[in-house]
């Protein structure tokens, strides 16, 4: 039950499109399609942005879309805009329990 | 508007135990998958466990398996965390979130991969 891996931080400038990779194992990523994207602002509450690898919650911009390829889940960001800057979470279905990435920090340069 | 209240802050000595509460208002009690997220200061998210009520189970990550208990209590809606053993280390905030549980008469209860729902956090400091 290891952490995800994740980079710890990405950067992009606004209008760019910036990618967020989230690996793990053939036990959790590559084993379930329930890869799912969180949001945390500094002193926030996170918030779920993708879920299912794929789909997004209503009120989530379409700028926000996942992927997965094997052991490895991605989140892309694309337009990117000043409120973006933020943490993004992976977390997967691992059976009966979920695991977290550790985390990115994306900066809006 | 489901909402999740969690009980307040927190300060315990190392090598005591803290219960934190979790309580749904608004919504049935049992459609709802119960787990607790930890988050140190300037650090990730971590599950430390979670409960289903309607199955009656609960499922400890394997760091936490030896301290960590869940439990709930159907008649105030509530779902409760105790850590024991405490060290300064488990200085975190910690989350109680939701996952949702839907019934079809095709496939009878599955309970959804993702946290919908997050309550606002309970911070458990840990200082002698």
């Amino acid at each position: 039950q290891s952490a995800l891996t994740q980079p710890r931080s990405v950067s992009g400038s606004p209008g760019q499109s910036v990618t967020i990779s989230c690996t793990g194992t053939r036990s959790d990523v590559g084993a379930y399609n329930h890869v799912s994207w969180y949001q945390q602002y500094p002193g926030k509450v996170p918030e779920l942005l993708i879920f299912d690898v794929t789909k997004r919650p209503s009120g989530v911009p379409d700028r926000f879309s996942g992927s997965k390829s094997g052991n490895t889940a991605s989140l892309t960001i694309s337009g990117l805009q000043t409120e973006d800057e933020a943490a993004y979470y992976c977390c997967s279905y691992a059976g009966s329990h979920l695991v977290f990435g550790g985390g990115t920090e994306l900066t809006v340069l | 508007q489901v909402q999740l209240v969690q009980s307040g802050a927190e300060v315990k000595k190392p090598g005591s135990s803290v219960k934190v509460s979790c309580q749904t208002s608004g919504g049935t009690f049992k459609n709802y998958a119960i787990s607790w997220v930890r988050q140190a200061p300037g650090q990730g998210l971590e599950w430390m466990a979670g409960v289903i009520p309607i199955f009656g189970t609960s499922h400890y990550a394997q760091k936490f398996q030896s301290r960590v208990t869940v439990t709930t209590d159907e008649s105030t809606r509530t779902a409760n965390m105790e850590l024991s053993g405490l060290k300064s280390e488990d200085t975190a905030m910690y989350y109680c979130a939701t996952r949702n549980v839907n019934y079809s008469s095709g496939s009878g209860y599955r309970v959804s991969r993702y946290f919908d729902l997050w309550g606002r956090g309970t911070l458990v400091t840990v200082s002698s």
